[in-house]
């Protein structure tokens, strides 16, 4: 099924730690995001990929950083671990025209625990 | 800058009730699309409605209709009948059409929950 593909669902790290999140879709959209959602915060935008080649700072880039390998992938890597990256992390892609294809196509999440 | 508010983070409704989730929004673009998420326990996020700007007619999805007042800067979610299912956490977003970036904001979100 045509989608956004996000691994892993889980995972349990060490503080200081490194992982990379991946995520890939297959609807040939132009633009995917990272978001972190917390209790009561909603979802806060990590990083973001206009287009293939480019990267953007979101609300809340601190303790990471982001690759948009190809116009299929972006990936999201934690470098040192903390504590507060526990979260449940987001991959999302869309069309970069107006209308209803806006909207996200979410990946499925990644529950991340920072122990 | 561009921001959702949802000032209800938990609503109870019985079912076969309607509810309405209240969605306010500020921007100073004259073109912007609203969206409407459900994210059930399971966690997946699903896509209920979107209302652009310029549409005269509020959108309607099925039991999912959106209340947009554009004066006033809301953007509504109304559910029709409730069910058991549609207990889950809903999200406002909004996405501005003029700008070169092209990502929503989210609100903090409201907890639904439909009694029997």
């Amino acid at each position: 099924n045509a989608g956004v593909t996000q691994t892993p669902k889980f995972q349990v790290l060490k503080t200081g730690q490194s992982m990379t999140l991946q995520c890939a879709q297959d609807m040939n959209h132009n633009s995917m995001y990272w978001y972190r959602q917390d209790p009561g915060m909603g979802l806060r935008l990590i990083y973001y990929s206009a287009s293939e080649g480019t990267t953007d700072k979101g609300e809340v880039p601190n303790g990471y950083n982001v690759s948009r390998l190809n116009k299929r992938e972006f990936s999201l890597r934690l470098e040192s671990a903390a504590p507060s990256q526990t979260s449940v992390y987001f991959c999302a892609s869309s069309e970069g025209v107006p209308g209803p294809q806006a909207g996200y196509t979410f990946g499925s999440g990644t529950r991340l625990t920072v122990v | 800058a561009q921001k959702i508010t949802q000032t209800q983070p938990g609503m109870f409704v019985q079912e076969k009730e309607a509810v309405t989730l209240d969605c306010t929004y500020d921007t100073s673009d004259q073109s912007y699309g609203l969206f409407w998420y459900k994210q059930p326990s399971s966690g997946e996020m699903i896509f209920l409605i979107y209302q652009g700007s310029y549409d005269e007619q509020n959108a309607t999805e099925g039991r999912y209709s959106l209340n947009f007042q554009k004066a006033r800067k809301s953007a509504n979610l109304v559910i029709s009948a409730s069910q058991l299912g549609d207990s889950a956490m809903y999200f406002c977003a909004m996405r501005e059409y003029g700008g070169a970036t092209n990502k929503l904001i989210f609100g903090t979100g409201t907890l639904l929950a439909v009694q029997p």
